[in-house]
């Protein structure tokens, strides 16, 4: 079935470094892609998302192309603050049989000062 | 304000007591969705439903029930919980559904509700 593999967290960096977080995943067919962030003590919001080959998605200054050569969704961002700590999930939407988004597990990311 | 509401945020039960964790949306979304979340695994959806009256079973249904008699809500029901289901749940809801390619797909999410079954 549908699977979305994400990098490993805990990820700990500095303010204003560059971040990466590598998102993959196995699809039949031609999935959307999602970024969804979620803050401490909340539920998840859209961050980016996109729908076909070669688009890119971006927002807040964030940035992910869904690469359908190398089935990877990477989500980066030039210089991080420390508003960003947050869980980061990738996802992608199934629409073969159940209508429902397919989660990676999450990586933690904490931005020091 | 657009949001997804849950209640109760937080709630501690024994086994085998019955309860419903209520969704509310206020934004005429048809599209709605339950989904447990669980260190390692990320989220994985319990039950959706398409519209009112059309609920349909996710990856992990069993011990779980839900209805759509309106339009805006969507309750979880836990007959006889147990301890594994002591989780961290979200109501999600979209104009569409998620698989769709529209621009109306993404996924609103409420604040999660913490259930400890002892």
């Amino acid at each position: 079935g549908n699977s979305v593999t994400q990098m490993e967290g805990p990820v700990t960096l500095s303010e204003e470094a560059f971040l990466t977080i590598n998102c993959t995943y196995t699809a039949t067919g031609y999935p959307s892609l999602f970024w969804y962030v979620q803050y401490p003590g909340e539920g998840l919001q859209l961050l980016l998302k996109a729908t076909k080959a070669d688009d890119k998605g971006s927002n807040k200054g964030f940035e992910a192309t869904y690469r359908k050569e190398t089935t990877s969704f990477h989500l980066e961002k030039g210089s991080v603050q420390v508003s960003d700590s947050a869980v980061y999930f990738c996802a992608l939407s199934d629409f073969q049989g159940a209508q429902k988004l397919v989660f990676g597990q999450g990586t933690r990311l904490t931005i020091n000062p | 304000e657009a949001q997804v509401t849950q209640n109760p945020r937080y709630l501690i039960t024994v086994t085998g007591k019955k309860l419903t964790v209520t969704c509310s949306q206020n934004m005429n979304h048809e599209y709605m969705s339950w989904y447990r979340q669980d260190p390692g695994l990320g989220l994985r959806q319990i039950y959706y439903s398409m519209n009112v009256e059309v609920t349909d079973k996710g990856d992990v249904p069993e011990g779980y029930k839900v209805s759509r008699k309106e339009k805006r809500n969507f309750p979880l029901i836990l007959e006889s919980p147990s301890p594994n289901q002591t989780s961290l749940y979200f109501c999600a809801s979209s104009l569409t559904p998620p698989g769709s390619k529209s621009s109306y797909n993404e996924q609103f999410f409420g604040p999660g509700t913490r259930l400890t079954v002892l």
